[in-house]
């Protein structure tokens, strides 16, 4: 059964960073593009950052780039999600998820809320 | 980016009558490849999206078949034949042909 975990997610300053946390199970991890998708509280889906199998291409969002480091390790079957100088909007819950084809992400994990408030 | 429209926001259904969300783009979502990456996703409340339909008209495992995708181009459309109450929740197209990949505002399914 595929699952996919996310750790991390707390609150935090305006500034400050944070690391997120995805552990997969249940599929060949290092076979797969993965993703970072956001919902702000009460609203829709944002789509934040993928990585590809081998972890040699990396796209963001303009409103993260530069901000955002998103990572992975195939040996422990991990994605990361590395936040700097976070703001006030980047406050949402973070969902991993596996992209399977241009965004159809067909596993999605529980999601780990990031509160970004002084 | 592109422009992902979905109408109407909200959606109250009576139980066993079919349902419709349009979803418009504000490019062609045709890639070089010829496909169409416009894809739906349904989240029901307190839960994670669950993708329904890949590439328009795809229909994922266990999703039921009262749920059908159609469209092309820039206009396309989730049909629920005949609406269950397991299916409020809100519906989100979302478009992966162009970076960044992009989702409609989502469409409130609820019943009457």
């Amino acid at each position: 059964e595929v699952q996919l975990v996310e750790s991390g997610g707390g609150l935090v300053q305006p500034g400050g960073s944070l690391r997120l946390s995805c552990a997969a199970s249940g599929f060949t991890f290092s076979s797969y593009w993965m993703a970072w998708v956001r919902q702000a509280p009460g609203k829709g889906l944002e789509w934040v950052a993928n990585i590809k199998q081998d972890g040699s291409e990396k796209y963001y969002v303009d409103s993260v780039k530069g901000r955002f480091t998103i990572s992975r390790d195939n040996a422990k079957n991990s994605l990361y999600l590395q936040m700097n100088s976070l703001r006030a909007e980047d406050t949402a819950v973070y969902y991993c998820a596996r992209d399977v084809l241009k965004g159809a992400c067909d596993y999605w994990g529980q999601g780990t809320l990031v509160t970004v408030s002084s | 980016d592109v422009v992902m429209t979905q109408s109407p926001l909200s959606l109250p259904v009576t139980l066993g009558q079919p349902a419709s969300i349009s979803c418009r783009s504000s490019q062609s979502l045709v890639y070089s490849d010829g496909n169409i990456y416009l894809h739906w996703f349904q989240q029901r409340p307190g839960q994670s999206p669950r993708r329904l339909i890949y590439k328009v008209s795809n229909r994922d495992s266990g999703v039921p078949d009262r749920f059908s995708g159609s469209g092309s181009g820039t206009d396309f459309t989730l049909k629920i034949s005949r609406v269950e109450a397991e299916d409020v929740g809100v519906y989100y197209c979302m478009q992966g042909t162009h970076w960044p990949p992009t989702f409609g505002q989502g469409t409130k399914v609820e019943i009457k």
